[in-house]
């Protein structure tokens, strides 16, 4: 079975600071790793993936994800923090080899910037 | 860009009542998802559809029926209301392949009196 974590419901972070959004996961085989964020009253937004290759992956807004195998993380991060991104993130698992389609997500963490 | 449209943003029905969820997306995407999403239980899904008229149930699809006649539009059907179904609904479309990100539509926030 697959599952994920996410152990903060909320972050809260000063705006220019750097930000980490955490993530640990447990699969049978091998994961493929999303992060989605939503903003209030909106849909989930997809912002990057881990299939394989480089544990830094980089995605939208100027986020990046670093995978740790050993760790069973995919913790989130970003440099320096915007006000714009506050909101909730999600983080998701799917197993390999899954034989379905079906994501497992983390129950969600608040990120508050502070200005 | 991929849009994924739900046909309401609120809605409110009577407990009894058929409830019917509509989504639709236009980028020819196999898969089609439903998922509800509740404050500290983020997102569950309800059902899946890998091609027209093929579906697979997921978490928790109990109450919950779906339908896929035609590979652009899925949807939601609620039975018979009931209090607990009051919830936000989302719906998501993906590409063919197990790697491929879910795009979501903006929900219907469903209210059950």
């Amino acid at each position: 079975a697959q599952s994920v974590a996410q152990p903060e419901d909320q972050v809260n972070v000063a705006e220019g600071n750097p930000l980490t959004v955490k993530c640990t996961y447990s699969v049978s085989g091998n994961p493929y790793l999303f992060w989605y964020v939503q903003y209030p009253n909106r849909g989930l937004q997809f912002l990057l993936k881990y299939i394989t290759g480089d544990n830094l992956v980089k995605g939208s807004y100027g986020f990046e994800a670093e995978f740790n195998k050993s760790q069973t993380s995919f913790h989130l991060k970003k440099p320096s923090a915007l006000v714009s991104d506050s909101a909730l993130y999600f983080c998701a698992v799917r197993d390999i080899p899954a034989g379905s389609y079906q994501l497992t997500f983390g129950k969600g963490t608040k990120l508050s910037v502070i200005p | 860009d991929v849009k994924v449209t739900q046909s309401s943003r609120y809605l409110v029905k009577r407990t009894g009542e058929k409830v019917f969820l509509e989504c639709v997306q236009d980028m020819d995407h196999e898969n089609m998802f439903w998922y509800r999403q509740d404050p500290g239980l983020g997102l569950r899904l309800i059902y899946f559809s890998y091609d027209v008229k093929m579906k697979e149930k997921g978490d928790i699809p109990e109450g919950y029926s779906v339908s896929r006649e035609k590979k652009e539009r899925f949807s939601l059907i609620l039975e018979s209301a009931s209090t607990n179904q009051t919830s936000m609904y989302l719906c998501a479309s993906s590409l063919e392949g197990d790697n491929q990100p879910q795009h979501f539509g903006d929900g219907t926030r469903l209210s059950i009196l």
